[in-house]
């Protein structure tokens, strides 16, 4: 069974930074492109992030672009998202999503999502 | 990075199709055939529906199809149930080597 688990969320105060980590299980994670979607709440979906399954194409959100990194450790089935420079726009769930064997594929799996509030 | 364009709400009645738009530009939607629908609940994670265009995940009901004219895409569904009251939101693989998704709509079944 394909499991996404992400960790790493919490309150913040803007300026600072925070490192998000989504475990992956069920499926080996170098043959799949891997994204970071969020949503704040009572808003909709806002893609942040994605990587194909090298790290050759990894693409931003101009949103979050400069401020945030996306990193993947296949070997330890693992994507990670660095973000630095917080702002209170950047409060939401965000999510880790499984994309397909090439970059434009939708997203079949979903984690439960960890919150991130950026707040004085 | 202009987010597509949906509805906000779209609504039918048990049995009715219904149809929601999803409008882009020709960097997005209208470029490549990679075009993805989710289902989302209050409080629930999302799902897919269809991806690249009109293409259905297993498990997803054949109610649900997919379809591209030029920069419009568009999600059917077919039979409306009860059940399919929900957010729905398109995105598009874009040539920026990015995705964005649409605002959303919000599918009320009366």
């Amino acid at each position: 069974e394909v499991q996404l688990v992400e960790s790493g969320g919490g309150l913040v105060q803007p300026g600072r930074s925070l490192r998000l980590s989504c475990a992956t299980s069920g499926f080996t994670l170098d043959d799949y492109a891997m994204h970071w979607v969020r949503q704040a709440p009572g808003k909709g979906l806002e893609w942040v992030s994605g990587s194909t399954w090298n790290s050759v194409t990894i693409g931003y959100a101009d949103s979050v672009k400069g401020r945030f990194t996306l990193s993947r450790d296949n070997p330890r089935n693992s994507l990670y998202l660095q973000m630095n420079s917080l702002r209170p726009e950047d409060t939401a769930l965000y999510y880790c999503a499984k994309g397909g064997t090439y970059y434009g594929a939708g997203f079949d799996c979903w984690g439960q999502g960890t919150l991130v509030t950026v707040s004085p | 990075q202009s987010a597509l364009t949906q509805p906000a709400s779209v609504s039918g009645s048990p049995g009715q199709s219904i149809t929601i738009s999803c409008t882009g530009a020709s960097s997005d939607v209208g470029g490549y055939n990679y075009v993805s629908w989710y289902q989302q609940h209050p409080g629930k994670v999302p799902q897919l529906m269809i991806y690249d265009v009109s293409n259905r995940p297993s498990g997803v009901s054949n109610r649900f199809s997919g379809s591209k004219s030029g920069s419009t895409a568009s999600l059917t569904i077919s039979g409306l149930q009860a059940e399919d009251e929900a957010d729905y939101y398109c995105s598009s693989y874009t040539s920026s080597s990015t995705v964005v998704f649409g605002g959303g709509t919000k599918l009320t079944v009366l």
